[in-house]
This record gives structure tokens, C-alpha cells and sequence, in this order.
């Protein structure tokens, strides 16, 4: 069974501080990592995406993979209200188009 | 502006009866996707389209069928065999070279009663 693991939430930041999301995956030959954000009734949209090991930095996100652990994270610096969402990672286990979503973490930034 | 549209918003049927729900893009993508979310789960893939008229089973395409005779379009009809479609219906799309870069429509809530 593939599986991409995230704990549910929710994750109380306060504002200004870092928020840090994680996720795990069970196919240890995985390629393609994504975190997509997704505002309460609304659809995900794509926020990053890292394809090999190490961080990848775009503003304030930071993404982290460790294909040895099996582990993707995603950092949030200084932290904003409007980052209060869900967090989705999905990961794709093979060479199709399929990716396997996690359940995602509820992010709250505290004022 | 290029998007995805989907329509409608909200959408109510009664149980036994078959619903199509509306996907649209114009963002010249060859790609789309249907994915059910449900309350605490992850997306899961219905069906999928790299083509016009082809496409492919996704997870959980049993109860569920689809049609695309434009690369614009990839309607998506929910049967009365699907034994739970309350859900929130998202569709996307994306490149070919690019598939997992993918652009959602603002989805459809469809309860059936």
C-alpha cells in the first residue's frame, strides 16, 4: 500500500515564528515531492515542489527532503495570518501521473 | 485569465440519479484530472486524461465515468452505482512534461440525499 503520512493538526504558530510541516512516504523509490496549500473550501494550489535531496528556498517557504528517511518537510519563516491553511504533501511513487496525497496538517498562525 | 472553471459550485441530487459535473480549461494544457476529497483523507484520483478521447482509471473509478472530446473539457458524470458520492470534487490540469505542477479548478460540493 502506498502511503504518505501527515499529522493531521491541528498546528498552532505564533505569528512571526517558524511553522514546520512534515510528511512521510512509504515507497522508498520516489521522485517527485510537492507541498500544495489548500484555504478552508477551496481548492490546493502548488506552493513547492524538490526533487533531490537537501533544501530548496523560495521566500519564506523552505522545502526539505530526505530520501534516505523517507521524510519531506516544509518550513514557513515568519509566519503570517494568511498562512493559516491546510497543508498538503504528495509525493509520486511511479512513472505514471498518479500522486499520492497526504491527509494534510491544519496550519494556524496565532496573531 | 487563463483557469480552470468548474461548475457548479454546489450541486444536490437525490439518491438513484446520475449528475455530470463540469470541468473547463484554457490554459492549453494536454492533462486532467478528477480527484474526490473527502473530511480527514487525502485526494484520491478518479480518472485521468493525458489525450483527447483517452483516458485512464484512477484509484477509485468504479461508480464514476468520463468523456474528453476536447482538450478543453473533461466532464465528469457521477452514476447512481457509486454507493457514496457526497464528496468535493476537484478537478485539474496540467502539462505534459510538467504533470505533477498541478493546477486545480475551484471544485464542486455534491451531496446527494
Amino acid at each position: 500500500q502506498k502511503e504518505v503520512e501527515q499529522n493531521s493538526g491541528p498546528l498552532s504558530v505564533p505569528e512571526g515564528a517558524i511553522a514546520s510541516l512534515n510528511c512521510t512516504y512509504s515507497d522508498r523509490g520516489s521522485q517527485s515531492f510537492f507541498w500544495y496549500r489548500q484555504y478552508s473550501g477551496k481548492s490546493p494550489e502548488l506552493i513547492m515542489s524538490i526533487y533531490s535531496n537537501g533544501d530548496k528556498e523560495d521566500g519564506r517557504f523552505t522545502a526539505q527532503l530526505n530520501k534516505a528517511s523517507q521524510y519531506v518537510s516544509l518550513l514557513i519563516r515568519d509566519s503570517q495570518p494568511s498562512d493559516s491553511a491546510t497543508y498538503l504533501c504528495a509525493v509520486n511513487m511511479d512513472s505514471n501521473y498518479q500522486l499520492i496525497w497526504g491527509a494534510g496538517t491544519k496550519l494556524i498562525i496565532k496573531p | 485569465d487563463g483557469g480552470i472553471t468548474q461548475s457548479p459550485k454546489y450541486l444536490f441530487r437525490k439518491e438513484g440519479q446520475n449528475v455530470t459535473l463540469s470541468c473547463e480549461q484554457n490554459l492549453n494544457h494536454d492533462a486532467m484530472y478528477w480527484y474526490r476529497q473527502d473530511p480527514g483523507q487525502g485526494l484520491r484520483l478518479i480518472y485521468y486524461s493525458q489525450i483527447v478521447n483517452d483516458f485512464q482509471k484512477g484509484d477509485i473509478a468504479e461508480g464514476y465515468s468520463v468523456s474528453r472530446e476536447k482538450k478543453e473539457s473533461f466532464p465528469l458524470t457521477v452514476t447512481s452505482a457509486q454507493k457514496n458520492p457526497t464528496a468535493f470534487y476537484l478537478c485539474a490540469s496540467s502539462t505534459l512534461t510538467a504533470a505533477y505542477e498541478q493546477y486545480f479548478g475551484p471544485g464542486t460540493r455534491l451531496t446527494v440525499t
